[in-house]
Order: C-alpha cells, then structure tokens, then sequence
C-alpha cells in the first residue's frame, strides 16, 4: 500500500502570499488531519476532517484552513503568510476507530522570506 | 491540561550500548500511547503504540516500550543501538476513547550514536 503522499516537499513564498498544500492519504483511510513542526513550537496539531468535514481544530487563526475531498484528498492554504509560518506542515491519516494509529507524509517544507 | 514531557532534549550512546527514552504523560485517564521516529527531512514513522493490555510491547526496528501507570510513564528502550537509529524520537499520547487524530506530542530527543 502506498503512504501518505504530500506535494509539493518544498516550498518557498513571501510575506503576504497565500500557499495549499495538498495531502494524499493511505488508500482506505477517510480520516486526514495536520499538523505544524516548528523548532519552537514542535508539533502542533491544526485541524482534521472526516467525510469532507472538519472535524477538529487546532489552536491557530483563520489563515489556516483546509478541505477534504471526497476521495479523502485533503489540502490546507495558508493565507496572507507570516514569518513565523515557516515550518514543515505534517499531513496524516488513519482509519477512524481510536485504537489506529496516526501514519504520516514525508512532510512539505514552507520557508516564508 | 494533557501533556506529553520528554525530560530528554539530546541522548548520545555508543554504538552497541543499550537505550532508554524517556516520556512521562499527564491524563486525566490512561491515555493511548506512541512513538514515533523522525529523519532528517523525513516524516514520522511510527515505532509502537500502547493502548490497553500487556505493559510491556514490543515495536519495529527492535524497539520496545513499557508502560507505568503509577510512574506515569512510557519509556522507550533498544538492548543494542545501531548507527542507523540516530534520529528525533517523539513520544506522544491521545484521549483514549475520543479522538485518535489529535495528538499531542513531546518535544522530541534527539539521538546521536557514536562508532
């Protein structure tokens, strides 16, 4: 079975730019949720959505939002980006009884100049 | 407020020596319980995950972890440490019964194993 899939690994924007970030997860899984790493912070979680519905949110503004698919693709964008956005933005899904485990994408890198 | 401490922040072994990471939890019940391993540049990978049952269990990569109800805690061990586990270890704990997709996370130790 292939993993969770993130595009693009890398990204660079500047200040005031928007970004999506796209997710594929692991085929069957219809859970899909985010999370932000940063040195500072370490890993924080932003949202997750289930059946095209966010179920969940993380303590972080507006200019954090994302969607799912109905194929259980997911993206987040990030709006009117800041300095402290840069950060590797974790994708992960699971299947949906609480006992599974979180499986993670490689992760897309975002440094905002 | 849950939380997921890792007193840890840089471990260096030798090559062959024996490990132990440490995680220590705060729930208001026994939460369910991870590890996870992270490369540079790399995603996480998950190494175990408690949720109920035996205390003691066993993980990928020749990883084990015990869990401690009265400690507290969910220790990472290796008996032999190879080259190759050098990397970020993240313990990290969810409501057991609620949502399995937040999870909150330690801060990580870093890992660096010495020839």
């Amino acid at each position: 079975k292939a993993g969770v899939t993130q595009t693009p690994r890398y990204l660079i924007k500047t200040r005031g730019q928007q970004v999506t970030l796209s997710c594929s997860p692991i085929s069957g899984h219809r859970s899909v949720s985010w999370y932000q790493q940063t040195p500072g912070q370490g890993l924080q979680f932003l949202f997750e959505y289930f059946s095209e519905t966010q179920r969940n949110k993380g303590n972080f503004p507006g200019r954090f939002s994302g969607r799912q698919f109905s194929n259980s693709r997911s993206e987040m964008n990030v709006s009117t980006l800041e300095l402290g956005d840069s950060a590797l933005y974790l994708c992960a899904s699971s299947l949906v009884t609480p006992s599974n485990p979180l499986h993670f994408g490689n992760g897309t890198r975002l440094t905002v100049t | 407020a849950q939380s997921v401490t890792q007193p840890d922040i840089h471990i260096t072994v030798s090559e062959g020596a024996s490990l132990e990471l440490r995680c220590n939890y705060s729930y208001g019940a026994t939460p369910y319980l991870f590890w996870y391993v992270q490369s540079p540049g790399q995603g996480l990978q998950l190494l175990l995950k408690y949720f109920s049952g035996d205390t003691l269990v066993q993980g990928i990569k020749g990883f084990e972890a015990e869990f401690k109800r009265s400690q507290s805690s969910f220790n990472l061990r290796k008996p032999s440490v190879h080259w190759s586990d050098a990397a970020e270890y993240f313990c990290a704990g969810s409501n057991s019964g609620g949502s399995n997709y937040k999870l909150t996370f330690g801060k990580g130790t870093l890992l660096t194993v010495n020839p």
